[in-house]
């Protein structure tokens, strides 16, 4: 298993224009999630889904859209950058062990994303 | 929010024991404790996690307090790829699914 893949690894964009971050896995998870995280801090929930078709807002969606097409990918727009934006960006997924809990969460390797 | 609190960093020799803390005081009782670490410049990844009784796997041993309003992640023989951020996290059952808490964690560092 390839686990949870991100693509690209490193991305300079100027204020205003817009990209997708990638994110695929391959573990049949039901759950996917984004975080970004900031130089020194923790992680931050931007978006989630519980399954295809089926996406919410975490704590900081501003600036960002999602949408979960199918089990496997979950990307994550940028509509149109911001300085603010910078930051390393990591996708994750897991298994539900029931109707309120997962299972643990496997991260992929980070998105490093730099808006000038 | 779930709220925890550890140490900002915390030091070891390598080969020796590691006791990381962690306070939850405003645990409930269907809250799970996760441990995830996360190594420089990599996505965290999962540790160990438990509801009441201590636990063990083959990367550490999470103990858990009695009144559960604290516990300890332990690592037998810190090693130099041991060092990380390490993240205390509470999974509060029944909220909105999937959602956690990183915080700032403890930097650990060992030395050789």
């Amino acid at each position: 298993n390839a686990g949870v893949t991100q693509t690209p690894k490193f991305q300079v964009l100027k204020t205003g224009q817009s990209m997708t971050l990638q994110c695929a896995q391959d573990m049949n998870h039901e759950y996917m999630s984004w975080y970004r995280q900031d130089p020194g801090m923790g992680l931050r929930l931007i978006h989630y889904s519980v399954g295809a078709g089926i996406t919410d807002q975490g704590e900081v969606p501003n600036g960002y859209n999602v949408s979960r097409s199918t089990t496997e990918d979950f990307p994550l727009r940028l509509l149109s950058a911001a300085p603010s934006q910078t930051s390393v960006y990591f996708c994750a997924s897991a298994g539900k062990r029931d109707a309120t809990t997962l299972y643990e969460q496997y991260f992929g390797p980070g998105t490093r994303l730099t808006v000038t | 929010d779930a709220k925890t609190t550890q140490p900002n960093s915390m030091e070891s020799n390598e080969e020796e024991p590691v006791h990381l803390p962690c306070n939850h005081s405003t645990i409930s009782g269907t809250d799970y404790i996760h441990w995830y670490r996360q190594l420089p410049s990599q996505g965290p990844e999962y540790v160990i996690h438990g509801l009441t009784s201590n636990v063990n796997n083959r990367m550490a041993s999470l103990a858990i307090a009695e009144d559960r309003k604290s516990s300890t992640l332990i690592l037998h023989r810190a090693t130099l790829r041991d060092a990380a951020v390490y993240y205390c996290i509470l999974i509060v059952r029944g909220s909105t699914l999937g959602r956690l808490y990183f915080g700032r964690g403890t930097q650990l560092t060992v030395w050789p």
